[in-house]
């Protein structure tokens, strides 16, 4: 079993929908959580970061973490076009450099 | 600012060659890493670098990869010989810290015949 589970999708969904991505993870000792956007032909960047549990909102996009449960969401509202992407999540222990990745999840936006 | 640089963005190459990925990180970041993307295994760390120094190797598949960082903006992934199964997309990234927030460049797309 993987560190660190996301369903690659993919997900395809109209203009303005919310877009709802997840990832779960085994390893309680995760700390920090990360999305990673990634367009196609080109290198992941960071989207959104989150200490612990809790919620962070950031424009459109609302990052969730729930440790107890060990899972995380990443929420797009009115979704756009250039959303289209692979949503990655990562996440690591505190203070350790390596960072474990989910596979990733492919969002169309159809216009 | 420049991003983190990698070369070349495709190389294609036979069964064999000696293939050489070059990246240059962002200036004043002391940390750098080599990622391994393909499809069946997601994005995979190779090696790790802090100050110039090589931290974890755990990584890397054989002894058929090497990789060297001689200065701060400089690092170098080799593989030799190389195989169809290296057939990915490698990536460079750099961060401040070693657990800071890392930079990608835009990747390197290996096929090998």
């Amino acid at each position: 079993q993987k560190e660190v589970e996301q369903d690659p999708g993919p997900l395809s969904v109209p203009e303005g929908a919310i877009v709802s991505l997840n990832c779960t993870y085994s390893n309680s000792a995760f700390q920090y959580f990360m999305w990673y956007r990634q367009y196609s032909r080109k290198g992941p960047e960071l989207l959104m970061y989150t200490y612990s549990s809790g919620n962070k909102e950031d424009g459109r996009f609302t990052a969730q973490v729930d440790k107890s449960s060990k899972y995380i969401s990443l929420f797009i509202r009115d979704s756009q076009p250039s959303d289209s992407a692979t949503y990655l999540c990562a996440m690591r222990r505190n203070g350790d450099y390596k960072l474990s990745f989910g596979a990733g999840t492919t969002v169309t936006v159809r216009a | 600012d420049a991003g983190v640089i990698q070369s070349p963005r495709h190389e294609v190459t036979e069964m064999g060659q000696e293939v050489t990925l070059r990246c240059k990180p962002i200036s004043g970041h002391n940390s750098l890493f080599w990622y391994r993307q393909t499809m069946m295994r997601g994005l995979e760390l190779l090696i790790y670098f802090n100050n110039n120094v090589p931290i974890d190797d755990s990584g890397m598949p054989e002894d058929r990869f090497s990789a060297k960082m001689p200065n701060a903006s400089f690092s170098t992934l080799k593989i030799q010989p190389s195989e169809p199964r290296d057939s990915a997309v490698y990536f460079c990234a750099s961060t401040l810290e070693g657990a800071g927030e890392l930079f990608f460049g835009e990747g390197s797309r290996l096929t090998v015949l």
